[in-house]
Formats: structure tokens, sequence, C-alpha cells
């Protein structure tokens, strides 16, 4: 089975730009979760999907926002970046007990 | 989660084996272990997990200590590849219908001495 995938790899955005983030997980996971990874927090659990509907979320601001489609590709958005939202942006799609996760898109907010 | 303690950093050298500990002092009965690695610029990757007996799988083994208070990674032969942060986590079984998070430390970066 293919990994999970995640577009773009890499992005520039400046400061109060918004941006979409995107992940296709592992043919068959219908769980998609994302985190963030920073130098001074490390990485931090962000929300959680599964079927279409958010069933956890993490302690992040209301500028970070996600969605789930019906074939459980996941989308995240941050509106009206600012500088700390530099970051390494990971999903994981889980099955049972095992999260997998894709190589993350750096997203760099100047 | 219960919190987990790791060392910050380990060295092995080469085709020796490296025991990476993890203390979890406040492990509840229905706390699972986690074990993940994450290598350089790439996203964490799944090594073993464990409840409490002894878990081997063809990356590695978890040894965990009778009163469950801790727990070891064991890389039976290192190799430059393994070279990694590796993070030991606790996710409670009954936590939210099928939905957790994983809550990451600091984790153990070791580096391997060719």
């Amino acid at each position: 089975k293919a990994g999970v995938t995640q577009t773009p790899r890499y992005l520039i955005k400046t400061r109060g730009q918004q941006v979409t983030l995107s992940c296709s997980p592992i043919s068959g996971h219908r769980s998609v979760s994302w985190y963030q990874q920073t130098p001074g927090q490390g990485l931090q659990f962000l929300f959680e999907y599964f079927s279409e509907t958010q069933r956890n979320k993490g302690n992040f601001p209301g500028r970070f926002s996600g969605r789930q489609f019906s074939n459980s590709r996941s989308e995240m958005n941050v509106s009206t970046l600012e500088l700390g939202d530099s970051a390494l942006y990971l999903c994981a799609s889980k099955a049972q007990e095992t999260q997998y996760f894709g190589p993350g898109t750096r997203l760099l907010v100047l | 989660d219960a919190k987990t303690t790791q060392p910050n950093s380990m060295e092995s050298n080469e085709e020796e084996p490296v025991h990476l500990p993890c203390n979890h002092s406040t492990i509840s009965g229905t706390d699972y272990i986690h074990w993940y690695r994450q290598l350089p610029s790439q996203g964490p990757e799944y090594v073993i997990h464990g409840l409490t007996s002894n878990v081997n799988n063809r990356m590695a083994s978890l040894a965990i200590a009778e009163d469950r208070k801790s727990s070891t990674l064991i890389l039976h032969r290192a190799t430059l590849r393994d070279a990694a942060v590796y993070y030991c986590i606790l996710r409670d079984l009954y936590s939210g219908a099928g939905s957790y998070q994983l809550t990451f430390g600091k984790g153990t970066k070791l580096s391997v001495i060719p």
C-alpha cells in the first residue's frame, strides 16, 4: 500500500495570509490526525477526523481548522498566518494501535 | 496521558545492541506503551507497542518491567539508519471511543557511531 502523502511539501507564506494543506491517508484508513512540530514546542496534536467528523481537538486557536472528505482525504487550514505558525505540519492515518505519519509539509511564514 | 521520562541523548556503536530506557512511574493499568522514532527530515515512524508482556517485531523488542513503571526499547543491532529521536508515549486504552492523540515528549536522540 502507498503511504500517507502530504502536499505541498514546502510552502512559504507571509503574515496575514491563509494556507491549506492536504493529506491523503493510507487506503482504507478512515482516521486522520494532524500534528504541528516546532523546535520549541515539539510535536503537538492539532485535531483528528474520522468519517468526515472531527472527534478530537488539541489546544490550538480557532485559526486552525480542518475537514475530511468522503474519501478520507483531509485538509487543514490556517487563517491569518502568524510568524509562530512556521512549523512542520504532519498528518497521520491510523489503523488500530498504529499511526502512520506522512513526510509533512514545512511551512515558513515571513 | 501519563508522563514519561527519557534521557535526552544516547550513543551507540554500529552493530551493537542499544537499550533505550523510559520511565513512566504514574502509568495506569489501561495505558499502552508506544514507541515511535523520527529520522531526520521525516515524519515519526511506529516502532512497537505493548501493554504488559514483552513484545518483539522485526524492528525491535520492548521489555516492560513487571510493575510497568518502566520499559526498555531494544534495538538488537544498531545501524546508521537507526540514528533518530525515539519517543516513548503512553496511550490510554479507554480514551475517547477509538479516538486518541499521541502526546510526544522530547524523546531520546540516538546517535550511532560507525
